[in-house]
């Protein structure tokens, strides 16, 4: 089975500052990893993914992630934040091996992101 | 197409009721999903259509959970003798049937179910 570990359940940063989420993934297989952003009343949105072409990735809104297999780590990275960037943010693995086809995503727990003006 | 719609966006309801949801996914993604996220938790899995087939669903779908999606379009998710526990935000994705583990699925905004 697939999981992900988020270690940290909120992160406050001030704004202009660098932002790190952590996120820790555990597979028997070489997986697929996500980050997606939830904000308030909105639904999920996808940051960016690993699908194994380049371990750095770039996401949307200057986020990026590095896939780091001897830590089994995917954290997530800004070197500046923004006020706009307060959300939900959830490290996300899918199932390589699927049944019928199911890719179906397993969720962190989540990381709150508060920015401090 | 302005991506994934749920119907309604809230609904409030009475332990014992039933209730039903709609998803409507991105026109021509043949795969849908269901999940609930439960307050200060990420989604969980619930079940997953290819077109009108339902192929796979979780332990955590109990035999008061129903979901179809007769023509392989929009999929509908009831859930009868609603109770507390059930309350959270229900979330519906979609994705091209294309696709592989590494291609995104797409949310809709969410159902959130109060039952009270």
């Amino acid at each position: 089975a697939q999981s992900v570990t988020q270690l940290d359940s909120h992160v406050s940063v001030s704004e202009g500052t660098p932002v790190l989420l952590r996120c820790n993934y555990s597979s028997s297989y070489s997986p697929s990893l996500f980050w997606y952003v939830q904000h308030p009343n909105k639904g999920l949105q996808l940051l960016l993914k690993y699908t194994s072409a380049a371990t750095l990735v770039k996401g949307i809104n200057g986020f990026e992630a590095e896939f780091k297999k001897s830590e089994t780590s995917f954290h997530l990275t800004k070197p500046s934040a923004h006020m706009s960037d307060a959300a939900e943010y959830f490290c996300v693995v899918s199932d390589p091996v699927s049944n019928f086809g199911n890719e179906k995503l397993t969720f962190g727990t989540g990381t709150r992101l508060t920015i401090i003006p | 197409d302005t991506g994934v719609s749920q119907n309604p966006r809230h609904k409030i309801t009475k332990r014992g009721q039933n209730v039903t949801f709609r998803c409507d996914p991105i026109s021509e993604h043949n795969r849908l999903y269901w999940y609930r996220q439960t307050l200060g938790q990420g989604p969980e899995f619930l079940t997953y259509f290819q077109n009108e087939a339902q192929l796979e669903k979780s332990r955590l779908l109990s035999d008061r959970f129903s979901a179809e999606r007769p023509k392989g379009s929009f999929s509908t998710l009831e859930i009868q003798r609603t109770e507390q526990g059930d309350s959270a935000m229900y979330l519906c994705a979609s994705k091209p049937g294309s696709g592989g583990a590494w291609d995104e699925q797409f949310f809709g905004p969410g159902t959130r179910l109060t039952v009270l």
